[in-house]
């Protein structure tokens, strides 16, 4: 009964390569969102959606897409990987009264 | 725009010491605050939150964090320290919840001496 889920946990692949990342949520919260965590364990927001409608579209290159089903899922897939691509990609949701969100496990990216 | 500062890096303490984590927030309207934690390979977990109200705010494992206004900081504290604190510690502000935006600081790795 894991709240917010991701998958794969790991994820190595080369330049180049297609690859999506899977999200899911059991909360019932209307707002998901993807995050880029660096090396640096530096934490920037990319994308976040409302109910399937996109709200926040960072400067993110358009090689990132955003996908959501349902409100309970936002998936993301990146063309054409790079190695600056490389990072911890975290899911979260959250209701959006308060804005407190709550994190996925995060996957990790390695791109060779 | 709003911002978030988190002084130092990385934060030593021994075990049964006092934890002070600083973080200063920039914001022109009266901010929400939070405090994350990230264990080594885990998702961020809220520790605590300040949207109104008392301004001493107290959350998970002990934490504490007091919101002050003339000072623009929201430092988080914890009176003894365990080897189980060990993690990253990330500051976050919002002031808006037209687009659910969180900013977050770059994060303090506390260290537990034993």
């Amino acid at each position: 009964d894991t709240a917010v889920s991701q998958t794969p946990k790991y994820l190595v692949t080369q330049m180049g390569n297609d690859k999506s990342i899977k999200c899911e949520q059991n909360l019932g919260h209307d707002t998901m969102y993807w995050y880029k965590q660096d090396s640096k364990k530096f934490l920037k927001i990319m994308f976040s959606y409302n109910n399937k409608e996109l709200i926040i579209n960072e400067t993110v290159p358009n090689r990132f897409s955003p996908k959501s089903p349902d409100k309970a899922h936002l998936n993301l897939h990146i063309n054409s990987l790079e190695l600056g691509d490389s990072a911890v990609y975290f899911c979260a949701s959250g209701t959006g009264a308060i804005l407190e969100q709550y994190f996925g496990p995060g996957t990790r990216l390695t791109v060779t | 725009a709003q911002s978030v500062t988190q002084l130092g890096s990385h934060v030593s303490v021994s075990e049964g010491a006092l934890v002070l984590l600083r973080c200063n927030y920039s914001s022109s309207v009266p901010p929400y605050l939070f405090w994350y934690v990230q264990y080594p390979n885990q998702g961020l977990q809220l520790l605590l939150k300040y949207t109104t109200g008392a301004t001493l705010v107290k959350g998970i494992n002990g934490f504490e964090a007091e919101f002050k206004k003339s000072e623009t900081s929201f430092h988080l504290t914890k009176p003894s320290a365990h080897m189980s604190d060990a993690a990253e510690y990330f500051c976050a502000v919002s002031v808006s919840n037209r687009d659910d935006k969180i900013i977050f600081g770059k994060g303090t790795r506390l260290h537990i001496l034993p």
